[in-house]
């Protein structure tokens, strides 16, 4: 099974500052990665896959980067939409796996 | 517009069995990947099952020989059956295509999941 770590747990950020959100997997995943975003009693929305794929619709502030085992998700110019958790989740191999989450809130 | 709507959540003793349903629109289930992925109250996402494209199935370790998940191609219907249940299966239940939108997935809003006695 692929273990998928996100850091930090929780990023407190003034609107309109950027964020950084670190994904690792165990193994390598090559770029078999997507970025979810949760809010609060919703399911979640894909914001990236194949790494660094912005889904139909996503603002072009959400970047997302890397290959192997090291992935970065970038907010630029947080909104106040963009407060929420951000999971990371490989499909490489099955058991697909997600980290356990980034709670971005406001500062 | 694609639209996957779950039901079938709801109240179950320990030891006891659930079916949930997720109904769709706009999409052909036999042509898509369909998924299950459940989130336990206040805790983050665990991806449970999925059927393939092609109709091969896989499973999460912890509902393995438990669940069973399939699909009605007729009804455009997908199904989890669950049996055994036990309190570490209550959460939300989403059901979750890919393949069905161009360059996303749709999710439903899901169904809730209490396993009390």
């Amino acid at each position: 099974e692929t273990v998928m770590t996100q850091s930090p747990a929780t990023l407190s950020v003034f609107p309109g500052e950027s964020a950084t959100l670190s994904c690792r997997a165990s193994q390598s995943i090559g770029n078999n990665l997507v970025w979810f975003q949760q809010k609060p009693g919703q399911a979640p929305r894909l914001i990236i896959h194949t790494a660094s794929t912005r889904a139909p619709g996503v603002p072009a502030r959400f970047t997302g980067s890397g290959s192997g085992t090291e992935f970065i998700l970038t907010i630029s110019g947080l909104q106040s939409e963009d407060f929420a958790v951000y999971y990371c989740k490989q499909y490489a191999t099955w058991l697909w796996t997600l980290g356990q989450g980034t709670k971005v809130e406001i500062k | 517009e694609v639209q996957l709507v779950e039901s079938g959540g709801g109240l179950v003793q320990p030891g006891g069995s659930l079916r949930l349903s997720c109904a769709t629109s706009g999409i052909s289930v036999s042509s898509i990947q369909m998924s299950w992925v459940r989130q336990a109250p206040g805790k983050g996402l665990e991806w449970v099952s999925v059927v393939h494209r092609g109709g091969n199935t896989d499973y999460a370790g912890s509902v393995r020989d438990r669940f069973t998940i399939s699909r009605d191609n007729s009804r455009n219907i997908v199904s989890l059956q669950m049996n055994s249940l036990s309190a570490e299966d209550t959460a939300v239940y989403f059901c979750r295509c890919w393949g069905c939108a161009y360059g996303t997935d749709v999710w439903g809003p899901g169904t809730t999941v209490t396993v009390s006695s």
